[in-house]
């Protein structure tokens, strides 16, 4: 069974722009979560999505978003980006609902930098 | 915010010693996970241990879990160059139904 899939891998954007990034998920998996990663601050939530629904949300400005398509792909955008959100953003996949028992499986990760 | 924090930041032996790592958190959880994260790369998870168990293993890890000091450890034995990482647990439970992760440790082994 193939992984969770990230596209792209890396992105070099300059402030002020917008980026949207793809997740793809473990067929039957339901459930995607968005994690950002940074030195500073670590792994800290964003958001998660289950059946076309956002699930839950972490401590982001409203400028991070996402959304969660019928086949369970899901896409994060950012808007009007700062020189702070360049990170590794994370997408995870789980078949139920996360924070539960099920394992949650992380993809590659998308090595965002904005000049 | 952080629920769990991890200590040691980062810890190096020599391979075939045996590696312990902590991770404290703050609120009650329902369950606590370790995962393992190479070097820029994504996390894979290693083991779940529910808040009713002590201790579990799995291969040659060993964690435990004591929800009265809300705390947990991780050994891994016999340790192999492989296991250079970085270590994260995560917790979930507390009102919130999503995984909150520790600040990790980054662990280097020494061949």
């Amino acid at each position: 069974k193939a992984g969770v899939t990230q596209t792209p891998r890396y992105l070099i954007k300059t402030r002020g722009q917008q980026v949207t990034l793809s997740c793809s998920p473990i067929s039957g998996h339901r459930s995607v979560s968005w994690y950002q990663q940074t030195p500073g601050q670590g792994l800290q939530f964003l958001f998660e999505y289950f059946s076309e629904t956002q699930r839950n949300k972490g401590n982001f400005p409203g400028r991070f978003s996402g959304r969660q398509f019928s086949n369970s792909r899901s896409e994060m955008n950012v808007s009007t980006l700062e020189l702070g959100d360049s990170a590794l953003y994370l997408c995870a996949s789980s078949v139920r609902p996360a924070g539960g028992t099920d394992t949650q499986y992380f993809g590659p990760g998308t090595r965002l930098t904005v000049l | 915010s952080q629920q769990g924090e991890e200590d040691p930041q980062a810890l190096s032996i020599q391979e075939g010693e045996n590696a312990t790592m902590n991770c404290s958190y703050k609120t009650s959880i329902n369950n606590l996970q370790w995962y393992r994260q190479n070097s820029g790369r994504g996390l894979v998870h290693l083991i779940l241990i529910r808040s009713n168990e002590r201790e579990k293993h799995s291969g040659r890890l060993r964690v435990t879990l004591d929800t009265s000091k809300k705390s947990s450890s991780l050994l891994i034995t016999a340790s192999r160059a492989a296991d250079t990482a970085s270590y994260f647990c995560a917790t979930d439970g507390g009102g919130n139904e999503k995984l909150t992760f520790g600040t990790g440790t980054r662990l280097t082994i020494i061949p």
